[in-house]
């Protein structure tokens, strides 16, 4: 089956600093990969998106590299803010089948 | 503006009193899905549905119904409330049922404790 493993949080990080979260993931067939984030008392939104491999998915100064061979989806950002401060989320998905998550990691920026 | 709503937001209720949380998208997307989020545990699928009468059970379905009448709703009932289902609830819709890429669009959640 399919499933999806992310570092466990939380992160916390100072402004500026580098991210990266780590996402690795096994499944069957050929899935396509997101990163998802959740602000706090929201729901989740898409950040960004990789349908096959070697795509690199980005967004807001985002960034992620389908890599196959090592079955990762690492999440990185060069330069992070406190309005970065949220719940991301790894996911992935292969054919009819639901969205698989990931345990989710929290991430707290300070200023 | 395209959205996926929830009612209610927040729900506190009694174990075994029978509960229908609702869930509407305007975006006629086909695809539309409960999860439910837990600690530790990510989100898990509970049903999900391709189009309307077409409902299948994710992951997690025990002591869960759906139904989807129509496009546009996709209602999660609770017979009989347990406190292991107090959680945190989120529906979701999709525009391809087939996409593999499609983004789903997430409502707000609602929050849930049986007591």
């Amino acid at each position: 089956g399919n499933s999806v493993t992310q570092m466990e949080g939380p992160v916390t990080l100072s402004e500026e600093a580098f991210l990266t979260i780590n996402c690795t993931y096994t499944a069957t067939g050929y899935p396509s990969l997101f990163w998802y984030v959740q602000y706090p008392g929201e729901g989740l939104q898409l950040l960004l998106k990789a349908t096959k491999a070697d795509d690199k998915g980005s967004n807001k100064g985002f960034e992620a590299t389908y890599r196959k061979e090592t079955t990762s989806f690492h999440l990185e950002k060069g330069s992070v803010q406190v309005s970065d401060s949220a719940v991301y989320f790894c996911a992935l998905r292969t054919g009819r089948r639901a969205l698989t998550f990931g345990s989710g990691t929290r991430l707290q920026v300070q200023p | 503006e395209a959205q996926v709503t929830q009612n209610p937001r927040y729900l506190i209720t009694v174990t075994g009193k029978k509960l229908t949380v609702t869930c509407s998208q305007n975006m006629n997307h086909e695809y539309m899905s409960w999860y439910r989020q837990d600690p530790g545990l990510g989100l898990r699928q509970i049903y999900y549905s391709m189009n309307v009468e077409v409902t299948d059970k994710g992951d997690v379905p025990e002591g869960y119904k759906v139904s989807r009448k129509e496009k546009r709703n996709f209602p999660l009932i609770l017979e009989s409330p347990s406190p292991n289902q107090t959680s945190l609830y989120f529906c979701a819709s999709s525009p391809n049922r087939d996409g593999l890429s499609y983004e789903q669009y997430f409502g707000p959640g609602t929050r849930l404790t049986v007591t």
